[in-house]
């Protein structure tokens, strides 16, 4: 089945640590996109990438880090500097296309900090 | 950037009724998604609608652009529709940025 997958579902760190949250997708989409979900609220952008090789700082990007070195995969580091990195994060693809199209999730990762 | 207000924030329905949710944004869009959220967290996609009218079984959507609106309809609710309700816009040169609204959170009493 073609989709997104992230891993993994839940996530404890301690202060202080760094932790790589993974994203894979097999839809073939060029774009990708990491969010976040605080309790409440709606979605909000940490980093896109419009192709491989190259991102692009969202609104909230302070804190993260992302790479994309294969269409397939964008893995999203939460370092140490993030102040306040519990949330739920939501990865999500499109097809690069500028008239639009539909963007499609992964099932997400919580992510907590003890 | 783009302000998208939805409302009501909270919606209580007894199943088999049927309701209206808004979403509003303060420019022009090159798209406009609707979602439904889980209450495992996982969002799914009900429309694509920049424009004009859907609809998808008992769901349907209707955005007027110019007047920078977006309505989605729920028709004879079942406890299976419970979750959230996001609105999410695009501008044109935004390359898939999604702007969300924060939500209308559904519950849909037996």
């Amino acid at each position: 089945d073609g989709g997104i997958t992230q891993s993994p579902k839940y996530l404890f760190r301690k202060e202080g640590q760094n932790v790589t949250l993974s994203c894979e997708q097999n839809l073939n989409h060029d774009a990708m996109y990491w969010y976040r979900q605080d309790p409440g609220q709606g979605l909000r952008l940490i980093y896109y990438s419009q192709i491989v090789n190259d991102f692009q700082k969202g609104d909230i990007a302070e804190g993260y880090s992302v790479s994309r070195e294969k269409k397939e995969s964008f893995p999203l580091t939460v370092t140490s500097a993030q102040k306040n990195p519990t949330a739920f994060y939501l990865c999500a693809s499109k097809t690069r296309d500028r008239r639009g199209d539909t963007q499609y999730f992964g099932p997400g990762t919580r992510l907590t900090v003890l | 950037g783009i302000q998208v207000e939805q409302s009501p924030p909270d919606l209580i329905l007894q199943e088999g009724a049927n309701s209206t949710l808004r979403c509003n944004f303060s420019d022009s869009v090159n798209n406009l998604q609707w979602f439904h959220q889980n209450p495992w967290g996982q969002l799914i996609n009900l429309f694509y609608i920049p424009s004009g009218t859907k609809q998808n079984g008992r769901l349907s959507a209707t955005t007027v652009a110019t007047e920078r609106y977006s309505l989605l309809y729920i028709s004879s609710s079942q406890t299976t529709d419970s979750g959230v309700y996001f609105c999410a816009v695009e501008r044109g040169d935004s390359w898939g940025k999604l702007q969300f609204g924060a939500g209308t959170q559904v519950v849909v009493t037996p």
